[in-house]
Protein backbone atom coordinates (compact mmCIF):
# COMPACT_ATOMS: atom_id res chain seq x y z
CA UNK A 1 0.00 0.00 0.00
CA UNK A 2 1.22 3.35 -1.03
CA UNK A 3 1.56 6.07 1.74
CA UNK A 4 1.17 9.87 1.20
CA UNK A 5 2.96 11.21 -2.03
CA UNK A 6 3.85 14.78 -2.86
CA UNK A 7 5.10 16.59 -5.89
CA UNK A 8 6.97 17.88 -6.68
CA UNK A 9 9.82 17.03 -4.08
CA UNK A 10 11.92 20.30 -4.68
CA UNK A 11 10.50 23.80 -6.44
CA UNK A 12 13.13 26.76 -7.23
CA UNK A 13 10.82 29.73 -7.92
CA UNK A 14 11.57 33.20 -8.20
CA UNK A 15 9.98 35.72 -6.48
CA UNK A 16 6.92 36.59 -7.79
CA UNK A 17 6.01 33.16 -9.73
CA UNK A 18 2.60 31.08 -8.96
CA UNK A 19 3.80 27.94 -7.98
CA UNK A 20 1.47 24.64 -7.04
CA UNK A 21 2.34 21.46 -5.03
CA UNK A 22 0.33 18.31 -5.41
CA UNK A 23 -0.13 15.86 -2.53
CA UNK A 24 -1.64 12.37 -2.84
CA UNK A 25 -3.49 11.17 0.15
CA UNK A 26 -3.50 7.12 1.26
CA UNK A 27 -6.67 5.99 -0.70
CA UNK A 28 -9.70 5.80 1.25
CA UNK A 29 -8.45 8.75 4.04
CA UNK A 30 -11.39 11.25 4.16
CA UNK A 31 -8.84 13.92 6.40
CA UNK A 32 -6.17 16.13 4.83
CA UNK A 33 -4.02 18.78 6.31
CA UNK A 34 -1.59 21.18 4.86
CA UNK A 35 1.18 22.51 7.05
CA UNK A 36 4.28 24.54 6.81
CA UNK A 37 7.70 24.10 8.09
CA UNK A 38 10.14 26.67 8.11
CA UNK A 39 13.62 25.75 8.97
CA UNK A 40 14.71 24.57 11.95
CA UNK A 41 11.22 25.00 13.15
CA UNK A 42 8.00 22.37 14.10
CA UNK A 43 5.26 22.45 11.53
CA UNK A 44 2.67 24.24 11.83
CA UNK A 45 -1.15 24.04 10.40
CA UNK A 46 -2.14 25.78 7.50
CA UNK A 47 -5.49 24.04 6.04
CA UNK A 48 -7.94 20.69 6.75
CA UNK A 49 -9.45 19.26 4.59
CA UNK A 50 -12.95 16.60 5.22
CA UNK A 51 -13.41 15.01 2.02
CA UNK A 52 -13.77 17.84 -0.66
CA UNK A 53 -14.98 20.42 2.11
CA UNK A 54 -11.99 22.69 3.39
CA UNK A 55 -13.09 22.65 7.06
CA UNK A 56 -10.55 24.97 8.14
CA UNK A 57 -8.25 27.50 6.62
CA UNK A 58 -7.55 29.67 9.52
CA UNK A 59 -3.44 28.72 9.56
CA UNK A 60 -3.40 29.92 5.62
CA UNK A 61 -0.53 33.00 6.33
CA UNK A 62 -2.60 34.70 3.46
CA UNK A 63 -4.75 35.41 0.24
CA UNK A 64 -2.24 34.30 -1.64
CA UNK A 65 -2.09 30.96 -0.49
CA UNK A 66 -5.35 28.98 -1.86
CA UNK A 67 -6.03 25.08 -1.24
CA UNK A 68 -8.03 22.62 -3.19
CA UNK A 69 -9.51 19.19 -3.15
CA UNK A 70 -12.15 19.03 -5.57
CA UNK A 71 -12.86 15.44 -5.81
CA UNK A 72 -11.70 14.31 -2.20
CA UNK A 73 -9.02 12.67 -2.76
CA UNK A 74 -5.93 14.70 -4.32
CA UNK A 75 -5.21 17.67 -3.31
CA UNK A 76 -3.22 21.44 -4.62
CA UNK A 77 -1.69 23.70 -2.48
CA UNK A 78 -1.02 26.88 -4.59
CA UNK A 79 0.73 30.51 -3.75
CA UNK A 80 0.37 33.24 -6.05
CA UNK A 81 3.19 35.83 -6.24
CA UNK A 82 5.70 33.91 -4.10
CA UNK A 83 7.73 35.85 -1.54
CA UNK A 84 10.71 34.82 0.07
CA UNK A 85 9.37 34.22 3.19
CA UNK A 86 7.40 31.58 1.42
CA UNK A 87 10.36 29.58 1.45
CA UNK A 88 10.24 26.09 3.52
CA UNK A 89 8.89 22.45 3.39
CA UNK A 90 5.13 22.24 2.68
CA UNK A 91 4.29 18.79 3.96
CA UNK A 92 0.51 16.72 3.73
CA UNK A 93 -0.80 14.52 5.78
CA UNK A 94 -3.96 12.22 6.01
CA UNK A 95 -5.85 10.39 7.81
CA UNK A 96 -9.13 8.41 8.39
CA UNK A 97 -12.02 10.94 9.63
CA UNK A 98 -11.83 10.93 13.81
CA UNK A 99 -9.20 12.95 16.04
CA UNK A 100 -7.64 10.06 17.39
CA UNK A 101 -6.50 8.62 13.95
CA UNK A 102 -2.77 8.92 13.50
CA UNK A 103 -2.28 11.75 10.56
CA UNK A 104 0.33 9.84 7.80
CA UNK A 105 2.58 12.11 6.42
CA UNK A 106 4.18 12.76 2.97
CA UNK A 107 8.18 13.69 2.33
CA UNK A 108 7.34 17.14 1.52
CA UNK A 109 8.00 19.74 -1.20
CA UNK A 110 10.50 22.15 -0.41
CA UNK A 111 9.82 25.33 -1.92
CA UNK A 112 12.98 27.75 -2.38
CA UNK A 113 11.86 31.57 -3.70
CA UNK A 114 14.87 33.23 -4.95
CA UNK B 1 -5.18 28.23 21.67
CA UNK B 2 -2.42 25.28 22.75
CA UNK B 3 1.07 25.51 22.89
CA UNK B 4 3.84 22.59 22.91
CA UNK B 5 7.04 23.26 24.38
CA UNK B 6 10.52 21.50 23.74
CA UNK B 7 12.96 23.09 25.62
CA UNK B 8 15.82 20.79 24.17
CA UNK B 9 16.86 22.20 20.69
CA UNK B 10 19.84 18.76 20.87
CA UNK B 11 20.54 16.32 22.47
CA UNK B 12 23.37 13.58 22.28
CA UNK B 13 23.68 9.63 23.70
CA UNK B 14 25.92 6.63 23.68
CA UNK B 15 24.76 3.94 21.59
CA UNK B 16 22.60 1.42 23.94
CA UNK B 17 22.23 4.54 26.52
CA UNK B 18 19.04 5.60 27.41
CA UNK B 19 17.86 8.98 26.73
CA UNK B 20 14.98 11.15 27.72
CA UNK B 21 13.17 14.14 25.51
CA UNK B 22 11.33 17.01 27.48
CA UNK B 23 7.77 18.22 26.53
CA UNK B 24 5.55 20.63 28.04
CA UNK B 25 2.25 21.69 26.74
CA UNK B 26 -0.70 24.06 27.63
CA UNK B 27 -3.80 23.69 27.39
CA UNK B 28 -7.32 24.03 29.29
CA UNK B 29 -8.85 21.09 27.70
CA UNK B 30 -9.50 17.91 29.69
CA UNK B 31 -9.37 15.75 27.08
CA UNK B 32 -6.77 15.45 24.42
CA UNK B 33 -4.20 13.06 22.47
CA UNK B 34 -0.45 13.51 23.12
CA UNK B 35 1.74 12.53 20.08
CA UNK B 36 5.82 12.43 19.63
CA UNK B 37 7.01 12.26 15.83
CA UNK B 38 10.17 11.35 14.44
CA UNK B 39 11.68 13.23 11.20
CA UNK B 40 15.33 11.60 9.93
CA UNK B 41 16.67 13.68 7.19
CA UNK B 42 14.80 12.57 4.79
CA UNK B 43 12.13 14.24 5.76
CA UNK B 44 9.12 12.45 6.43
CA UNK B 45 7.67 12.37 9.43
CA UNK B 46 6.63 8.86 11.24
CA UNK B 47 4.57 8.42 14.43
CA UNK B 48 6.38 6.72 17.22
CA UNK B 49 4.23 6.75 20.20
CA UNK B 50 0.82 8.31 21.13
CA UNK B 51 -0.90 8.80 24.57
CA UNK B 52 -4.80 9.93 25.25
CA UNK B 53 -5.02 12.01 28.23
CA UNK B 54 -7.67 9.97 29.46
CA UNK B 55 -5.38 6.66 30.41
CA UNK B 56 -3.56 7.03 33.04
CA UNK B 57 -1.19 4.17 31.90
CA UNK B 58 2.22 5.28 29.97
CA UNK B 59 2.19 4.52 26.65
CA UNK B 60 5.35 2.12 25.22
CA UNK B 61 6.57 1.09 21.80
CA UNK B 62 9.01 -1.09 22.62
CA UNK B 63 11.92 0.68 23.45
CA UNK B 64 10.15 3.98 23.41
CA UNK B 65 8.26 5.11 26.37
CA UNK B 66 6.35 7.91 27.78
CA UNK B 67 6.24 9.75 30.95
CA UNK B 68 2.76 11.61 31.16
CA UNK B 69 2.37 14.07 33.98
CA UNK B 70 -1.46 15.29 32.84
CA UNK B 71 -1.03 17.80 36.05
CA UNK B 72 2.55 18.97 35.34
CA UNK B 73 1.04 19.31 31.65
CA UNK B 74 4.61 17.20 30.90
CA UNK B 75 5.01 14.35 28.32
CA UNK B 76 8.45 13.20 28.39
CA UNK B 77 9.76 10.63 25.68
CA UNK B 78 12.35 7.92 26.67
CA UNK B 79 14.49 6.09 24.15
CA UNK B 80 16.26 2.93 25.53
CA UNK B 81 18.78 0.82 23.72
CA UNK B 82 19.90 3.74 21.92
CA UNK B 83 20.52 2.71 18.10
CA UNK B 84 22.24 4.70 15.21
CA UNK B 85 19.20 5.10 13.80
CA UNK B 86 17.38 6.78 16.07
CA UNK B 87 19.31 9.89 15.39
CA UNK B 88 16.75 12.49 13.71
CA UNK B 89 14.32 15.55 14.68
CA UNK B 90 11.60 14.34 17.31
CA UNK B 91 8.78 16.52 17.46
CA UNK B 92 5.90 16.70 20.79
CA UNK B 93 2.61 17.06 19.17
CA UNK B 94 -1.09 18.18 20.94
CA UNK B 95 -4.19 17.52 19.54
CA UNK B 96 -7.81 18.44 20.50
CA UNK B 97 -10.44 15.37 20.49
CA UNK B 98 -12.96 17.20 18.98
CA UNK B 99 -15.66 15.45 16.53
CA UNK B 100 -14.21 14.87 13.54
CA UNK B 101 -10.54 16.03 12.98
CA UNK B 102 -8.32 18.24 14.35
CA UNK B 103 -4.56 19.62 13.17
CA UNK B 104 -1.72 18.88 15.03
CA UNK B 105 0.27 21.67 16.91
CA UNK B 106 3.65 20.92 17.14
CA UNK B 107 6.66 22.07 19.28
CA UNK B 108 10.09 23.79 17.23
CA UNK B 109 11.87 19.89 17.80
CA UNK B 110 15.05 18.72 19.38
CA UNK B 111 17.44 17.12 17.47
CA UNK B 112 18.83 13.77 18.39
CA UNK B 113 22.17 12.30 17.88
CA UNK B 114 23.42 9.42 18.50
CA UNK B 115 27.07 8.47 19.10
CA UNK B 116 28.50 5.48 18.21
Amino acid sequence: GAGVSQSPRYKVAKRGQDVALRCDPISGHVSLFWYQQALGQGPEFLTYFQNEAQLDKSGLPSDRFFAERPEGSVSTLKIQRTQQEDSAVYLCASSLRESYNEQFFGPGTRLTVL
Amino acid sequence: AQTVTQSQPEMSVQEAETVTLSCTYDTSESDYYLFWYKQPPSRQMILVIRQEAYKQQNATENRFSVNFQKAAKSFSLKISDSQLGDAAMYFCAYRSPNSGNTPLVFGKGTRLSVIA
